[in-house]
């Protein structure tokens, strides 16, 4: 079984300033795939940025980084320069990549961001 | 390129009564998803078409929900009775294959009275 921890219910950023959001991960599978989707108050849930288990490098795309830590079982996201258009729900979520999965992906309970002006 | 879309938006039902929702997944995405979220909790699927089948239904509570996919594009997803649990807000994604990234929806927010 998969399972996903966030473990902030709210952070808060100054507007500029980089945050970093926590996300822990168990799972007994090798392979699997790590991604992060941004919620905002519409409901549409937007695909920020994903990490495969054997990527040696942290994923970036753009303002978003992932900072993979597999033997930690970690893949915090850093958001740099944050701007108020940030202010929105992230989750964190999971899906192995093998065997009998069909890329289901298993999330988290979302951490909420404020940022500041 | 056109997103996924979601019919409807917002839905108020009584409990026992029955509703259904639709989605049309982006072009050429032969995999389609519906999760379920619940207030302050992250989604959780319930179904998952490859094409037409389905691959996926383990956590779908079948005595009251059913979901198909005709021709392998749009899907409905119905609930007959629904229960006050079933409030939530019901999300449609696609991607182009399993493995591939997944494309949400503005989503259904169904309250049940």
């Amino acid at each position: 079984a998969q399972k996903i921890t966030q473990t902030q219910p709210g952070m808060f950023v100054q507007e500029k300033e980089a945050v970093t959001l926590d996300c822990t991960y168990d799972t007994s599978d090798q392979s699997y795939g790590l991604f992060w989707y941004k919620q905002p108050s519409s409901g549409e849930m937007i695909f920020l940025i994903y990490q495969g288990s054997y990527d040696e490098q942290n994923a970036t795309e753009g303002r978003y980084s992932l900072n993979f830590q597999k033997a930690r079982k970690s893949a915090n996201l850093v958001i740099s320069a944050s701007q108020l258009g940030d202010s929105a729900m992230y989750f964190c979520a999971m899906r192995a990549e093998g065997g009998t999965s069909y890329g289901k992906l298993t999330f988290g309970q979302g951490t909420i961001l404020t940022v500041h002006p | 390129e056109a997103g996924v879309a979601q019919s409807p938006r917002y839905k108020i039902i009584e409990k026992r009564q029955s509703v259904a929702f639709w989605c049309n997944p982006i072009s050429g995405h032969a995999t389609l998803y519906w999760y379920q979220q619940i207030l302050g909790q992250g989604p959780k699927l319930l179904i998952q078409f490859q094409n037409n089948g389905v691959v996926d239904d383990s956590q779908l509570p079948k005595d009251r929900f059913s979901a198909e996919r005709l021709k392998g594009v749009d899907s409905t997803l119905k609930i007959q009775p629904a229960k006050l649990e079933d409030s939530a807000v019901y999300l449609c994604a696609s991607s182009l294959a399993p493995f591939g990234v997944q494309f949400f929806g503005p989503g259904t927010r169904l309250t049940v009275l």
